[in-house]
């Protein structure tokens, strides 16, 4: 089946910093990717499609200048927490689509 | 999407079964019911969908209405590992958009 990779699981980086978060389709193109965000005992709350070789599209309320988003392939979509704030911390899992939705195992970012 | 409504929260006895009500009262006639789960600190993971007809898998079965406007999860034999958020969802199949989660329902299963 197919199967989303999500790395890092966990990452924990000073406030100001900036922290990379890749999602990959291995065994399938995506040329549609969500991205996902969870804080805790909240269900997931969509912060944007990734389109490949396109700007992704934000939910209302989502920065786009902080959260950027690149999908430059096919079986990679990326999300960068710039200038990272305590506030940040939370659950970000990826998806994509292929029939079905398949999601990552999710990374949990800490920002000390 | 169609919205739907689940109970928050649910317990059952590891080894029974556990049936998770879901009800989606808008449900237009080309939209799918769809359920997820989300075991703590994962990401979710599709269980089964259908449309009108009951759907079977290894995981659980999928009984729906004959008016579409609920439907109802059943995992045959729960185990402790079946501690999870359920997510119940009704969305048009190959739609290109994201799926929306509700708050689901938190089932836990007791030894």
């Amino acid at each position: 089946g197919a199967v989303v990779s999500q790395h890092p699981s966990r990452v924990i980086c000073k406030s100001g910093t900036s922290v990379k978060i890749e999602c990959r389709s291995l065994d399938f193109q995506a040329t549609t990717m969500f991205w996902y965000r969870q804080f805790p005992k909240q269900s997931l709350m969509l912060m944007a499609t990734s389109n490949e070789g396109s700007k992704a599209t934000y939910e209302q309320g989502v920065e786009k200048d902080k959260f950027l988003i690149n999908h430059a392939s096919l079986t990679l979509s990326t999300l960068t927490v710039t200038s990272a704030h305590p506030e940040d911390s939370s659950f970000y899992i990826c998806s994509a689509s292929l029939g079905g939705y398949t999601f990552g195992s999710g990374t949990r970012l800490t920002v000390v | 999407d169609a919205k739907t409504t689940q109970p928050p929260s649910m317990d059952c006895a590891e080894g029974r079964a556990a049936n998770l009500p879901c009800n989606h009262s808008t449900i237009s006639g080309n939209e799918y019911v769809y359920w997820y789960r989300q075991i703590h600190s994962q990401g979710p993971q599709y269980i089964i969908h259908g449309l009108k007809n009951n759907e079977t898998n290894e995981m659980a079965s999928l009984i729906i209405t004959e008016d579409r406007k609920s439907s109802t999860l059943i995992l045959p034999h729960a185990t402790l590992r079946d501690t999870a958020v359920y997510y119940c969802i009704v969305r048009q199949t190959n739609s290109g958009y994201a799926l929306n989660f509700g708050k689901g329902t938190s089932l836990l299963v007791t030894p």
